[in-house]
């Protein structure tokens, strides 16, 4: 069964620290990855996708995003991080078979200290 | 504006009472999802529909309903056969299914707790 696995389900770093968050699939075919955030007390938004192209992808608030096919693997990164990253991050991935269904990872709580 | 909303945001339910969560979008959007949300687990899929009077179940379907009258609505009714109702429920939208590189938008959520 395709899964996701995110490694970190808490991370507490400092402000301007570096952040990488480790996201692996499992799914030999096409892929469409994704890397959504919860900000507390708001909506899941998106903050970055991957579906062709550069496998280097850059989204909102300075977050980028690798796509590594031979290591099945969507790590998120983020050179400086500030207190306002405080959030919930979630991996995802959306195959071309069973519907089209996106499988989520458990989620990684991230925490800033200011 | 734009959005997905969903009432109520919070629920009490009595065990072995059906609930039903409202879902409404104004997006425009042909798919719709409902996900359930417990700590460390992810979302996982309940429900979904590609279209209008169509839906197919997710991972989790079994002790839920839903239905899809409406392009704007995708009610999920939980129901007494929902061994472990109590969660956080969250509703999506995407301009279409079956195209694997759209993102999903969401909705604020529907904490349901079962006394």
């Amino acid at each position: 069964a395709q899964s996701v696995s995110q490694h970190n389900h808490h991370v507490i770093l400092s402000e301007a620290a570096s952040l990488e968050l480790g996201c692996n699939y499992s799914y030999g075919g096409t892929v469409n990855l994704f890397w959504y955030v919860q900000y507390p007390g708001q909506h899941l938004q998106l903050l970055l996708k991957y579906f062709s192209g550069d496998p280097l992808v850059k989204g909102i608030k300075g977050f980028e995003a690798e796509f590594i096919k031979s290591k099945f693997s969507f790590n998120l990164r983020k050179p400086s991080v500030q207190w306002s990253d405080t959030a919930e991050y979630f991996c995802a991935v959306t195959t071309n078979t069973g519907g089209f269904k996106t499988i989520f990872g458990a989620g990684t709580r991230l925490f800033v200290k200011a | 504006d734009g959005g997905i909303t969903q009432s109520p945001k919070y629920l009490f339910r009595k065990e072995g009472q059906n609930v039903t969560l409202s879902c409404e979008q104004n997006l425009n959007h042909d798919a719709m999802y409902w996900y359930r949300q417990d700590p460390g687990q992810g979302l996982r899929l309940i429900y979904y529909s590609q279209i209008v009077n169509d839906f197919q179940k997710g991972d989790i379907a079994e002790g839920y309903s839903v239905s899809r009258e409406k392009k704007e609505s995708f009610p999920l009714t939980v129901t007494s056969a929902q061994k472990n109702p109590t969660a956080f429920y969250l509703c999506a939208s995407s301009i279409e299914q079956g195209r694997s590189y759209n993102e999903q938008f969401f909705g604020p959520g529907t904490r349901l707790t079962v006394l």
